[in-house]
């Protein structure tokens, strides 16, 4: 069944502005990654947190992963008009690492 | 450093033709290789991964195949295309491993008409 759901689906919000994105999991993880993706592009990735990391940052973005309640915060701080994009997390599963499940993402739209 | 290629961009094929999409990665060795589909505004639904030359993991039933010929080249196929087959093909390879990264090529717009 598939594993991340991102909430909330749209977020609009003014240039230098915080942007705060959540995904929620079903089932037990290894790890947990987050992608951005530019309309009509491919994924990029952004970062990645293993089940036993709380917090990681990277730049102005930070992801925080609660394993107890199966869900992660993706935070992109003081915002650009060039971070409008939407936003993936996506999960593997602790018996296959191999195999990853998609949410649908959060399209996020920073005015400038 | 790697980089992994995709085409052709765009594809405009009629319903009943068959599909080749090739995929290649460079710069690597023995990568796991995955497709993944995108519907308009959704998100990705995985449709096949291999972890080796000949592997090939099928996860959703439905009228597409893949192989692996080459240790760095997955292609997906079709003998007869449908109308529901058409929206934004992605291809992904990370290296063997439980903690690493999965890296996406630029994709193909399939369009069945």
């Amino acid at each position: 069944s598939q594993q991340g759901e991102e909430d909330p689906q749209a977020l609009s919000i003014q240039e230098g502005e915080n942007a705060t994105m959540n995904c929620s999991y079903k089932t037990s993880i290894n790890n947990l990654q987050w992608y951005r993706q530019n309309s009509g592009r491919g994924l990029v990735h952004l970062i990645l947190i293993r089940s036993n990391e709380r917090e990681k940052h990277s730049g102005r973005l930070r992801v925080t992963l609660d394993t107890s309640k199966k869900s992660s915060s993706l935070l992109i701080t003081a915002s650009r008009a060039a971070d409008t994009a939407s936003y993936f997390c996506a999960t593997d599963q602790k018996h296959n690492f191999n195999k990853f499940y998609f949410g649908s993402g959060t399209k996020l739209n920073v005015k400038p | 450093s790697q980089t992994i290629h995709q085409w052709p961009a765009t594809l405009v094929q009629p319903v009943g033709s068959p599909l080749s999409l090739e995929c290649t990665v460079e710069g690597t060795s023995n990568p796991n290789l995955y497709w993944y589909r995108q519907a308009a505004g959704r998100g990705l639904q995985l449709l096949f991964y291999s972890v080796g030359i000949g592997q090939i993991s099928s996860e959703v039933p439905q009228n597409l195949s893949a192989s692996r010929p080459q240790d760095r080249q997955f292609i997906l196929s079709s003998k007869k295309l449908l109308l529901s087959d058409s929206g934004f093909y992605l291809c992904a390879w990370k290296t063997s491993g439980i903690s690493s990264e999965q890296y996406f090529g630029p994709g193909t717009r399939l369009t069945v008409t």
